[in-house]
């Protein structure tokens, strides 16, 4: 069963419009943890922020922004003024414990945005 | 510091031969996680190490798959026989602590994109 959902395949946007990227996670733990990551053209995934399970406030960086719910088991990505630096793929993964014990990070398939001048 | 780095960044190879990869973690990090990205996919994990030990392998693909981890630092990814199937981007991360460390963070590599023709 797919554990990490980013339903929207692609995305493409004006600049300066505002994006809203979806996430929905699936997990019977109670601690775990939510990531995004930025891979853009050049191909390396970047880092971008960690969510942890307790944690529902709301954060916002700069032009970023994410939203946690846990009632929904989401965790979407506001892009608010996009700029054409944005285009990127971007990955949202979900981080829990396996049957092992140990850290097993699952990702979403990416959300491909394209911001056009 | 200096960050996850891989070699070679390009690899074409001919159907039947034999590659090896290589990854660098970030100095200090115990745990390495190798990933594959297919072409316009999502990341599919294969090997995590903790240490120079592998306790989770359950992503290899075939038996033609195969990693090591040396002296708790470098890795290699060694694909035999290679298949025009096993084309795709092959990523490498690291975290500082890994297993049990649900809230870790994976820091990854630029990748090394395989060809195999």
């Amino acid at each position: 069963a797919q554990k990490v959902t980013q339903a929207q395949t692609e995305i493409s946007v004006v600049e300066k419009e505002d994006v809203t990227l979806d996430c929905v996670y699936e997990t019977r733990d109670t601690t775990y943890y939510l990531f995004w990551y930025k891979q853009p053209p050049s191909g390396e995934l970047v880092f971008l922020i960690r969510r942890n399970s307790f944690d529902e406030q709301n954060e916002i960086s700069g032009r970023y922004s994410w939203n946690f719910q846990k009632s929904t088991s989401s965790f979407n990505f506001t892009i608010t003024a996009s700029q054409v630096v944005d285009s990127a793929v971007y990955f949202c993964a979900l981080s829990e414990r396996n049957s092992g014990g140990y850290q097993k990070v699952t990702f979403g398939t990416g959300t491909k945005l394209q911001v056009i001048p | 510091g200096a960050g996850v780095s891989q070699s070679p960044s390009n690899k074409v190879t001919e159907k039947g031969k034999d590659v090896e990869l290589r990854c660098d973690p970030i100095s200090g990090h115990t745990a390495l996680y190798w990933y594959r990205q297919s072409l316009g996919q999502g990341l599919e994990f294969l090997i995590y190490f903790q240490g120079n030990s592998a306790p989770d392998k359950s992503g290899l693909p075939s038996d033609r798959f195969s990693a090591e981890r040396t002296g708790g630092s470098v890795s290699t990814l060694t694909i035999q026989r290679t298949q025009q199937e096993d084309s795709a981007v092959y990523l490498c991360a690291s975290s500082l602590k890994g297993g049990g460390g649900v809230a870790d963070t994976q820091y990854f590599g630029p990748g090394t994109r395989l060809t195999v023709l």
